[in-house]
């Protein structure tokens, strides 16, 4: 199947401070990006769906100034995690998807804020 | 609104033992429908995919559902399970197209015992 690639796998902030993370579709190009959330032993929560070249679609109760998302290209879609806390400590989990096809996922990226 | 609903959270069965998990999903339009499982430590994986035709669709590792639009339903079987199929699994729907959000269940838990 296709790969996504998402890194970091894993990564520990300062509380405050910013977070970056990549997601980047190797093999073909993705029409939409999707950004989950999943809390251990819970289902992922998509926080936001990211079409290239227009502005991401939150999901309810998203905030989309801490959580910004930029989808530069058919192949790479970032979420930046601005002035982070330990609340937002999570494993967060990026999909790309082709027009009419499976949505394939990254390795997810676990965030510690400490 | 999109929600996709599982109705078992945790399964527990003994190998050989016949498995269905239930899905039912309620999406404006056209939709596609997939079983994901995450196996212990892992990533998402597709196991199994409906967009049109035959509603009844198989996948890898003998895994099969049945799409029932008149129940809104796309569940899950498997006629003999084994230990190695211990995981999470999530149902999800999108939207045809690929700009539409893909959104999950909560899981189901599969523990299955030799």
């Amino acid at each position: 199947g296709a790969v996504v690639s998402q890194h970091p796998s894993w990564v520990i902030c300062k509380s405050g401070t910013s977070v970056k993370i990549e997601c980047r579709s190797l093999d073909f190009q993705a029409t939409t990006m999707f950004w989950y959330r999943q809390f251990p032993k819970q289902s992922l929560m998509l926080m936001a769906t990211s079409n290239e070249g227009s502005k991401a679609t939150y999901e309810q109760g998203v905030e989309k100034d801490k959580f910004l998302i930029n989808h530069a290209s058919l192949t790479l879609s970032t979420l930046t995690v601005t002035s982070a806390h330990p609340e937002d400590s999570s494993f967060y989990i990026c999909s790309a998807r082709a027009s009419n096809t499976e949505a394939f996922f990254g390795q997810g990226t676990r965030l510690t804020v400490v | 609104a999109q929600s996709v609903s599982q109705h078992n959270h945790h399964v527990i069965l003994s190998e050989a033992a016949s498995l269905e998990l239930g899905c039912n999903y309620s999406y404006g339009g056209t939709v596609n429908l997939f079983w994901y499982v995450q196996y212990p430590g892992q990533h998402l994986q597709l196991l199994l995919k409906y967009f049109s035709g035959d509603p009844l669709v198989k996948g890898i590792k003998g895994f099969e559902a049945e799409f029932i639009k008149s129940k809104f339903s796309f569940n899950l079987r498997k006629p003999s399970v084994q230990w190695s199929d211990t995981a999470e699994y999530f149902c999800a729907a999108a939207g045809t197209g690929g700009y539409n959000k893909l959104i999950f269940g909560a899981g189901t838990r599969l523990a299955v015992h030799p």
